[in-house]
C-alpha cells in the first residue's frame, strides 16, 4: 500500500533561518510528488510538483524540493524563510494505479517562524 | 475563475443524522475527489468521481457515499453519522482522472454531536 511519511511534525524557527522538510513515501511505481501548503485559516494550496524531469523543481515563494528516487524521497527546502511561511506543509504522492489515481498525503509538519 | 467552491462551510448534526455536502469544482476539471482531513491529520482519499462515476475508493465504510453531476459538480453523503466523522471534508478538483495537480476547496467542517 501506498504510504507517505513526513518526519518531523512541528518545525519552529527564526526568520532567515534555512529551512527542511523531510518526506518519504512507499510505492514502486511511476509517482507524481506534491507539495501543499495550509496557512492558518485558509484552504489547501499547492506549493509545488514534480512529474517527471529535473529531480529539482521550483515552486512558489522561494520553495524548492529535491526529488531522490532512489531514496524514496522529496523533501522540501527553502533557504532563508519569512515569518509569513508559518503554516502547515504536507507532502503527498500520486501514484498511478491502475489508471485512477488518488492523493496520499503525509501526516504534516507544523512550521512556526519567529521573527 | 472560480476555484473549488464548497457548501455549506460549517455543519453541526447529531449522531444517527445523514449529512450531505457539496462541491462545485474549479472551471475546466472533470474530476472531483473527496478527503477527510480530522484535526492534527493529513487529508484521507474517501472517493473519487469521474465521468459520474465512482472511480476508485478509499478505506471507508459503505456510510460514505457520492454523486457526480453532469455539470462535474459532486455531492458527499454520509449516513448514519458518528462522533469519529467530526472533520473537514475537502473537496479536489482536477482534469483528466486527477492524473495531474488536484486543486482543493476550503473545505466543510462537520461537527458530529
Amino acid at each position: 500500500a501506498q504510504s507517505v511519511s513526513q518526519h518531523n511534525h512541528h518545525v519552529i524557527l527564526s526568520e532567515a533561518a534555512s529551512l527542511e522538510l523531510g518526506c518519504n513515501y512507499s510505492y514502486g511505481g511511476t509517482v507524481n510528488l506534491f507539495w501543499y501548503v495550509q496557512y492558518p485559516g485558509q484552504h489547501l494550496q499547492l506549493l509545488l510538483k514534480y512529474f517527471s524531469g529535473d529531480p529539482l523543481v521550483k515552486g512558489i515563494k522561494g520553495f524548492e524540493a529535491e526529488f531522490i528516487k532512489s531514496k524514496f524521497s522529496f523533501n522540501l527546502r527553502k533557504p532563508s524563510v519569512q515569518w509569513s511561511d508559518t503554516a502547515e506543509y504536507f507532502c503527498a504522492v500520486n501514484g498511478f494505479s491502475g489508471g485512477y489515481n488518488k492523493l496520499i498525503f503525509g501526516a504534516g509538519t507544523r512550521l512556526a517562524v519567529h521573527p | 475563475d472560480a476555484g473549488v467552491t464548497q457548501s455549506p462551510t460549517h455543519l453541526i448534526k447529531t449522531r444517527g443524522q445523514q449529512v450531505t455536502l457539496r462541491c462545485s469544482p474549479k472551471s475546466g476539471h472533470d474530476t472531483v475527489s473527496w478527503y477527510q482531513q480530522a484535526l492534527g491529520q493529513g487529508p484521507q482519499f474517501i472517493f473519487q468521481y469521474y465521468e459520474e462515476e465512482e472511480r476508485q475508493r478509499g478505506n471507508f465504510p459503505d456510510r460514505f457515499s457520492g454523486h457526480q453531476f453532469p455539470n462535474y459538480s459532486s455531492e458527499l453523503n454520509v449516513n448514519a453519522l458518528l462522533l469519529g466523522d467530526s472533520a473537514l471534508y475537502l473537496c479536489a478538483s482536477s482534469w483528466g482522472e486527477a492524473r495531474y495537480e488536484q486543486y482543493f476547496g476550503p473545505g466543510t467542517r462537520l461537527t458530529v454531536t
